[in-house]
């Protein structure tokens, strides 16, 4: 099983700045199979970057992947408040599909 | 529009079994080249995927819960379904079923629909 491991558990950040998300799993993930998704509460999770670094369809371009074999970035350029929430990455290269164990992203 | 939609129990007494359902609207569920599946998230934790299968006939389980799990497909009813046996506290959770595609032609298959999830609390 690939372990997915998140950093930092939580982040604290004010409206209008950056926020680096790191996961890194436990081997290479190989075609760069990794996504990330955000997830509000009482909301399922929604794709916001799929392939380590592609967008998905209808997320803004402060959204952006990087990354690739066991270390992966999710970087949100300008927080804005829907941004303030819970992020997941996912591994999808290898059964069982793992998911790291979340980022909450807090206002400062 | 394809929409999921689960249905549970909400409540199971432990060592019963835990039975969960799907409906798939505004899409077959038969189309297209997708897995259909479960994750679940136990109140304030992250999220762990269960199973899936293809309409092929494949079928994937996660090893530390396959002992317990059973999945089922009902084409007619455009419906799948998923039930959990001897369930324990550390099975509460919100169990969300879910669809796998291939996403922009990435070449990987990635949840990329979801339903609002199904809460299961295990308590006597």
């Amino acid at each position: 099983e690939i372990v997915m491991t998140q950093s930092p558990a939580t982040l604290s950040v004010s409206p209008g700045e950056r926020a680096t998300l790191s996961c890194r799993a436990s081997q290479s993930v190989t075609n760069n199979w990794l996504a990330w998704y955000r997830q509000k509460p009482g909301q399922a999770p929604r794709l916001l970057i799929y392939g380590a670094s592609t967008r998905a369809t209808g997320i803004p371009a402060r959204f952006s992947g990087s990354g690739s074999g066991t270390e992966f970035t999710l970087t949100i350029s300008s927080l804005q408040s829907e941004d303030f929430a819970v992020y997941f990455c996912l591994q999808y290269d290898k059964w069982p599909l793992t998911f790291g164990g979340g980022t909450k992203v807090e206002i400062k | 529009q394809l929409q999921l939609q689960e249905s549970g129990p909400g409540l199971v007494k432990p060592s019963e079994t835990l039975s969960l359902t799907c409906d798939v609207s505004g899409g077959s569920i038969n189309s297209g080249d997708y897995f259909w599946g479960w994750i679940r998230q136990p109140p304030g934790k992250g999220l762990q995927w269960i199973a899936e299968f293809r309409q092929s006939g494949s079928t994937y389980y996660n090893p530390s819960l396959e002992s317990r799990v059973t999945t089922s497909v009902d084409t007619s009813r455009n419906l799948f379904s998923l039930r959990l046996s001897s369930v324990t506290a550390a099975d509460t959770a919100i169990y969300y079923c879910a669809r796998r595609a291939r996403v922009g032609g990435s070449g990987g298959h990635l949840f990329d629909l979801w339903g609002q999830g199904s809460p299961v609390t295990v308590s006597s």
